[in-house]
């Protein structure tokens, strides 16, 4: 079955560490995207890429690191500069063919990371 | 960016047709407006789409205002397994693609 796939679907890192949250898609999606969310609150883009070997950031996209090597792989290293990096983490894909054909997103399951 | 207002929060009674709307005065000739939901501590699910004209899928029905400044998700026999926050998105004019952004949307609480 094609999808998204995140994984760990729980991380817990100690304080000061860098930490890589995997995000694999088989969908042949051109567009990938790292989405943060705390309690109770909407989704926050990261970053976000619309083909390989590029990427653009965010609205948050400080302490935060991505590489886009292959079409199918985008990967979100949380790293120790990120000042409050306890939270829910999403990886979403879609087609995007371009902002006036609409187009839906896919979304993982999310990965929740927990720093202590 | 087009924005977009919904309520905070929303209860609806099992089996009876949920509406939620969804007001974007700002919106463009051009932008479609989106429709997602997210069940607690999952990722967000799409529902549907539309640009112009009124839509319906397998999930749900969506009413476009003439004027476009409007919108209504209607779940047309809400179940408990409905419940969730429901996103109504338009996607920013500076990019292209399908960079969503995610407002706090509308809990919408179905009860038995």
């Amino acid at each position: 079955d094609g999808g998204i796939t995140q994984s760990p679907k729980y991380l817990f890192r100690k304080e000061g560490q860098n930490v890589t949250l995997s995000c694999e898609q088989n969908l042949n999606h051109d567009a990938m995207y790292w989405y943060r969310q705390d309690p109770g609150q909407g989704l926050r883009l990261i970053y976000y890429s619309q083909i390989v070997n590029d990427f653009q950031k965010g609205d948050i996209a400080e302490g935060y690191s991505v590489s886009r090597e292959k079409k199918e792989s985008f990967p979100l290293t949380v790293t120790s500069a990120q000042k409050n990096p306890t939270a829910f983490y999403l990886c979403a894909s879609s087609l995007d063919r371009g902002r006036f054909d609409g187009t839906e997103a896919f979304f993982g399951q999310g990965t929740r990371l927990t720093v202590v | 960016d087009a924005k977009t207002t919904q309520p905070t929060s929303m209860d609806c009674a099992e089996g009876r047709a949920a509406n939620l709307p969804c007001n974007h005065s700002t919106i463009s000739g051009n932008e479609y407006v989106y429709w997602y939901r997210q069940i607690h501590s999952q990722g967000p699910q799409y529902i549907i789409h539309g640009l112009k004209n009124n839509e319906t899928n397998e999930m749900a029905s969506l009413i476009i205002t003439e004027d476009r400044k409007s919108s209504t998700l209607i779940l047309p026999h809400a179940t408990l397994r409905d419940t969730a926050v429901y996103y109504c998105i338009l996607p920013p004019e500076e990019t292209s693609g399908s960079r969503l952004t995610f407002g706090e949307g509308t809990q919408l609480t179905v009860n038995p």
